[in-house]
């Protein structure tokens, strides 16, 4: 059973305008969430998480949306840069898991390709 | 602030070997997790150590097993290796719970194929 899902494997856009990477989710436990990017032969890096208690949260060109009563949630690069051509990782986390706050629940992520 | 480290990087084995990878954390970092990359299944939690003590485990079977030492350092240990095992094994450190939002710091990943 996936809770976290990310239907597009992979998204195109021209530099300068806007990605839009999406994520839904099933758990309703899930209080955190975050978005890690991959470059190849590199570990995930942090980008941007959001409370489940907030709807947005903006952090330079990156926002991330969440709508709770949907499950879904999106992040927003504007304007898109080639360098942000990456595998872009939606994850959450469950409040009180098993007595551990770090572990986290992946999608199975999301080419972008930023073309100049 | 040296970042996550994993070792080896590379390693190539063979079906029924058993293998052993590496984590150092950054350092401060008490809870170290490990995840398994594959193409078709993302990232995905195999278990999570802290102060020594593995509070958290995903859905694999034994031959996965792991620990952790008393500076922070982790293993985690495959045994009787299966072609399905191949895969970018991660590890990620967190800041203490306090932090909030645990925001892991992965390492650049162990690459195991297993032939």
């Amino acid at each position: 059973d996936q809770q976290v899902k990310q239907n597009s494997p992979s998204l195109s856009v021209q530099e300068g305008r806007i990605s839009i990477l999406n994520c839904d989710y099933t758990n309703s436990m899930f209080d955190y969430f975050l978005w890690y990017k991959k470059y190849p032969a590199e570990g995930p890096t942090f980008l941007i998480s959001i409370s489940s208690i907030k709807d947005k949260n903006e952090d330079g060109r990156f926002t991330v949306f969440l709508n709770k009563s949907a499950k879904h949630l999106s992040l927003h690069i504007v304007p898109s840069q080639p360098g942000d051509s990456a595998v872009y990782f939606c994850a959450a986390r469950r409040s009180n898991s098993g007595g551990s706050n770090y572990k986290l629940t992946f999608g199975k992520g999301t080419l972008l390709t930023v073309n100049p | 602030k040296a970042g996550v480290t994993q070792t080896p990087r590379y390693l190539i084995k063979t079906r029924g070997q058993q293998v052993t990878l590496s984590c150092s954390p950054i350092s401060g970092h008490r809870s170290v997790s490990w995840y398994q990359q594959t193409p078709g299944q993302g990232l995905q939690f195999l278990f999570e150590y802290f102060s020594e003590t593995q509070r958290n485990k995903g859905n694999f079977p034994g031959r996965f097993s792991g620990r952790q030492f008393s500076n922070s350092r982790s293993e985690m240990n495959v045994s009787t290796l299966e072609l399905g095992d191949s895969a970018l094994y991660l590890c990620a450190s967190s800041t203490p719970e306090s932090s909030g939002a645990n925001v892991l710091t992965f390492g650049a990943g162990s690459r195991l194929t297993v032939l």
